[in-house]
């Protein structure tokens, strides 16, 4: 079994500023995990993932986040937020195998808000 | 590439009515599909594992007889909202895997906003 905590629901940042998304995983299996990003009545995006190779990782738009095994997290973080970053985030573990693909566990979710 | 299509992407229908929504992996065959349910504000949860050639493989406390799943080609995967209700009310979302060389991730469609009334 899996699951994914996003400790925060809601993360305001000022435009510039670092940002830092947290999430921690729980899973059986040697986990891939990955970072969605959602706006508003819109699909998800992938911005990066991780799956066993290097521990830190880069992603699309700036965005990158280290697999930390020690600790069970995989927190997002951005040098400098901007406005276009404000969105609803998604930290996301793959599972049990289902035919050719994993099964996606789901975050709560953390919206971004992104202030002048 | 891995482009994954869904349609309609908003849709009103009345009560006790049924809604098809499709899903089509444009430029990869999908073996398997996903099919989500999202509540305002909230996150997505996983409804069933749609199979190509196969009986869909649902969640619990997903009514299979409710949410109709085909997966009837390599490319296409449909969810039909029987006799809906405005409890069905959602935003219902596809997703499925590409494999190589799309190795990057689950590719996700773009929704479909269902508001029954």
């Amino acid at each position: 079994a899996q699951s994914v905590t996003q400790l925060d629901s809601h993360v305001s940042v000022s435009e510039g500023t670092p940002v830092l998304l947290r999430c921690n995983y729980s899973s059986s299996y040697s986990p891939s995990l990955f970072w969605y990003v959602q706006h508003p009545n819109k699909g998800l995006q992938l911005l990066l993932k991780y799956t066993s190779a290097a521990t830190l990782v880069k992603g699309i738009n700036g965005f990158e986040a280290e697999f930390k095994k020690s600790e069970t997290s995989f927190h997002l973080t951005k040098p400098s937020a901007h406005m276009s970053d404000a969105a609803e985030y998604f930290c996301v573990v793959s599972g049990a195998i289902t035919g050719t693909a994993s099964k996606l566990t789901f975050g709560t979710g953390t919206r971004l808000q992104v202030t002048l | 590439g891995a482009v994954v299509s869904q349609h309609p992407s908003r849709v009103i229908c009345k009560s006790g009515t049924s809604v098809k929504i499709e899903c089509r992996s444009l430029d990869f065959q999908a073996t398997t599909m996903f099919w989500y349910r999202q509540f305002p504000k909230q996150s997505l949860m996983l409804m069933a594992t749609s199979n190509e050639g196969s009986k869909a493989t649902y969640e619990q406390g997903v009514e299979k007889d409710k949410f109709l799943i085909n997966h009837a080609s390599l490319t296409l995967s449909t969810l039909t909202v029987t006799s809906a209700h405005p409890e069905d009310s959602s935003f219902y979302i596809c997703s499925a895997k590409p494999g190589v060389p799309f190795d990057y991730g689950y590719t996700f469609g773009s929704g479909t906003r269902l508001t029954v009334v």
